[in-house]
């Protein structure tokens, strides 16, 4: 299994500003994964962060908006930039084990007013 | 593209009744399915998966089998618990990349 640690785990911020997410992983994996899951809504991918080159975005996010690092195998973070209360979410980091169960995170419930 | 829909929720129950959460997927070749759960306050967790046509995937008393021929892959249990409140996702992985396309989960309720 892995373990998988985020931080913050919640926040409040103002409009126009960003906030940083991190997550750390207890092994190191290939690939991880952040989600999106909108108030009542469903978990939708946003990105695949991958170590040593750049993020693949899903349609509808784009790299201005969520810039994502991946330092290393343990590792990453995702940025929300220029906050709107539309990214009012809760943002989940996931990364794949063996037998392709995926672990998340216990998620950054993000408030934006 | 690939999709996920299930019944939506909140589905409320008295303990020890019969669950069925009902689960259909649209997905190119030969995807493998998941079932999620979410406690309160908790991340979410690998309920229970099947990787192939008419595997049953099977954990602390729920089960779900992979049907091809409906595309479905519906959660049931025999007897909920007050404790089996949370929310539940279905979901799928196809074609690599190890991607998951989640339904939108259904929300349960069991009550004494």
């Amino acid at each position: 299994s892995a373990v998988i640690s985020q931080k913050p785990s919640r926040d409040i911020c103002q409009r126009g500003t960003s906030l940083t997410i991190q997550c750390q992983v207890d092994s190191q994996v290939t690939m991880m994964f952040w989600y999106r899951q909108q108030p009542g809504q469903s978990l939708t991918l946003i990105a695949t962060a991958n170590q040593g080159s750049e993020a693949t975005y899903e349609s509808g996010f784009v790299i201005d908006k969520f810039p994502i690092s991946r330092p290393n195998l343990t590792f990453s973070t995702l940025t929300v930039s220029n906050m709107s209360p539309e990214d009012s979410s809760i943002y989940l980091c996931s990364v794949i084990g063996v037998n392709t169960e995926a672990f998340f995170g216990q998620g950054t419930r993000l408030t934006v007013v | 593209g690939n999709s996920v829909t299930q019944m939506e929720g909140p589905v409320t129950l008295s303990e020890e009744a019969f669950l069925t959460i009902n689960c259909t997927y649209t997905a190119t070749g030969y995807p493998s399915l998941f079932w999620y759960v979410q406690y309160p306050g908790e991340g979410l967790q690998l309920l229970l998966k099947a990787t192939k046509a008419d595997d049953k995937g099977s954990n602390k008393g729920f089960e779900a089998t992979y049907r091809k021929e409906t595309t479905s892959f519906h959660l049931e249990k025999g007897s909920v618990q007050v404790s089996d409140s949370a929310v539940y996702f279905c979901a799928l992985s196809s074609g690599g990349g190890n991607k998951l396309t989640f339904g939108t989960g259904t929300q349960l309720k069991v009550e004494l």
